[in-house]
């Protein structure tokens, strides 16, 4: 079983900074099956990423994902305000089909 | 609009069994693949079934096999999600979300509905 570890846990940052979280994975695995979400308090999950740098639909310019093999890292450029929330990262097609990482925290500084 | 909307939530009893219901509209749900998540309280995301398009094929996490059915009908576009044998493990919000056939991510996800286990 492939298991994604991300950190940091929390990240503590001022709206308009960058902020970048890392997704590790366990053994190299294909970047294609790798997403990332935001959620935030009380909703669900939103896709942001997916195939590792390509944006959903929707998605703002300032989200931006890269890496290969095991080591993965989500990027957002800019803070804003609604971005404060939860980011998970998730691989398809391992067993179990899906795993996702423990979550990343970004709160307001 | 797409949508998904669960049901069937609720407090039962360890031992108990729970039947949950996925509800779509505004997309062609015959088409897609679906999946159940789910998410324990204060903790991430967890999945726990998928079930494709024509129920075909489909997966459990270990930790709900042999306990949970996924199952599909295509002609009332709804998602199920027969839960027996409830440990107080399985307390958590249940989402179902949809499999984008282009891009393999969970494109559309459903508000969550609640299941608590507890005597």
């Amino acid at each position: 079983e492939i298991v994604l570890t991300q950190s940091p846990g929390t990240l503590s940052l001022s709206p308009g900074e960058r902020a970048t979280f890392s997704c590790r994975a366990s053994q190299s695995v294909s970047s294609s099956y790798l997403a990332w979400y935001q959620q935030k308090p009380g909703q669900a999950p939103r896709l942001l990423i997916y195939s590792a740098s390509s944006r959903a639909t929707g998605i703002p310019d300032r989200f931006s994902g890269s890496g290969s093999g095991t080591d993965f890292t989500l990027t957002i450029s800019g803070l804003e305000p609604e971005d404060f929330a939860v980011y998970y990262c998730q691989l398809y097609g391992s067993s179990p089909l899906y795993t996702f990482g423990q979550g990343t925290k970004v709160e307001i500084k | 609009e797409v949508q998904l909307v669960e049901s069937g939530g609720g407090l039962v009893q360890p031992g108990g069994s729970l039947r949950l219901s996925c509800a779509a509209s505004g997309f062609t749900f015959r088409t897609y693949n679906l999946n159940w998540v789910r998410q324990a309280p204060g903790m991430g995301l967890q999945w726990v079934s998928y079930i494709s398009s024509s129920s075909s094929t489909i997966y459990y996490a270990d930790s709900v096999k042999g306990r949970f059915t996924i199952s599909r009908d295509n002609v009332k576009n709804s998602l199920y999600l027969q839960m027996n044998s409830l440990r107080d493990e399985d307390t958590a919000v249940y989402y179902c979300a949809r499999r984008n056939y282009d891009t393999d991510g969970m494109d559309v996800w459903g508000q969550g509905t609640t299941v608590i286990v507890s005597s």
